[in-house]
């Protein structure tokens, strides 16, 4: 049984630039959560999805980013017109919750550096 | 919302000895409390985690206790080994299963040999 899945591992983009993230959750799991990790510092949630909803994204920013989990493919989590300040460590976790549980596992991780 | 507060920030224990990181949260209605290790440029990995209806949880070397009442939960760790050695992070999760995680800002555990 494969693990989450996040893909690129690696993104370099200049600023102004979009950068998009995926996230394939383990088999069997439905809820994808997508988190964000600055240097030397914890993990910040963003965004909670389900196949083709967003149950909650309070945590992220009001403009430029989005998120989206399709009946088919992976989560997507789009970053539109970079800039600096958006370089960190993009961590996504899937859940199978709805079977009694609440543990969320997480992918690799993407490092995105923006120039 | 939830805050979750965690300490020390910075770890440091001889090879053998116990450890123990403390964490304190702010959302009464908080019901899961997952802990993460991190080992650099690596993915959080789930070690234990404690449900609210739990005062204490262990699995081998690692234990985890719940304070209810005070709004503080701890992470043990006994007879240390090097390969301990990494950032913890504590989280606290109020949405009945349902909502994201929120995380404290980490302590650096060192396992000195």
């Amino acid at each position: 049984n494969a693990g989450v899945m996040q893909n690129p591992r690696h993104l370099v983009r200049r600023r102004g630039q979009e950068a998009r993230l995926r996230c394939s959750p383990m088999k069997g799991h439905s809820h994808v959560y997508w988190y964000r990790q600055l240097p030397e510092e914890g993990l910040k949630f963003m965004v909670y999805l389900q196949k083709e909803n967003i149950i909650d994204e309070s945590g992220m920013p009001k403009e430029r980013f989005s998120a989206e989990f399709p009946k088919e493919g992976p989560s997507i989590l789009r970053i539109q017109q970079v800039v600096r300040g958006d370089s960190a460590a993009y961590f996504c976790a899937s859940s199978p919750l709805g079977q009694g549980t609440y543990e969320q596992y997480f992918g690799p991780g993407t490092r995105l550096t923006v120039t | 919302g939830e805050n979750v507060e965690q300490h020390p920030s910075t770890l440091s224990v001889q090879e053998g000895d116990s450890a123990v990181i403390k964490c304190t949260y702010s959302d009464s209605a908080s019901n899961y409390f997952p802990w993460y290790k991190q080992e650099l440029g690596k993915r959080p990995q789930l070690i234990i985690d404690i449900r609210s209806n739990v005062g204490e949880k262990k699995d081998q070397r690692i234990a985890v206790t719940l304070n209810k009442t005070a709004k503080h939960f701890s992470l043990h760790i006994t007879e240390t080994q090097p390969e301990d050695s990494a950032v913890y992070f504590c989280a606290a999760e109020s949405g009945g299963g349902a909502d994201g995680l929120t995380f404290g800002k980490g302590t650096h555990l060192i396992i000195q040999p």
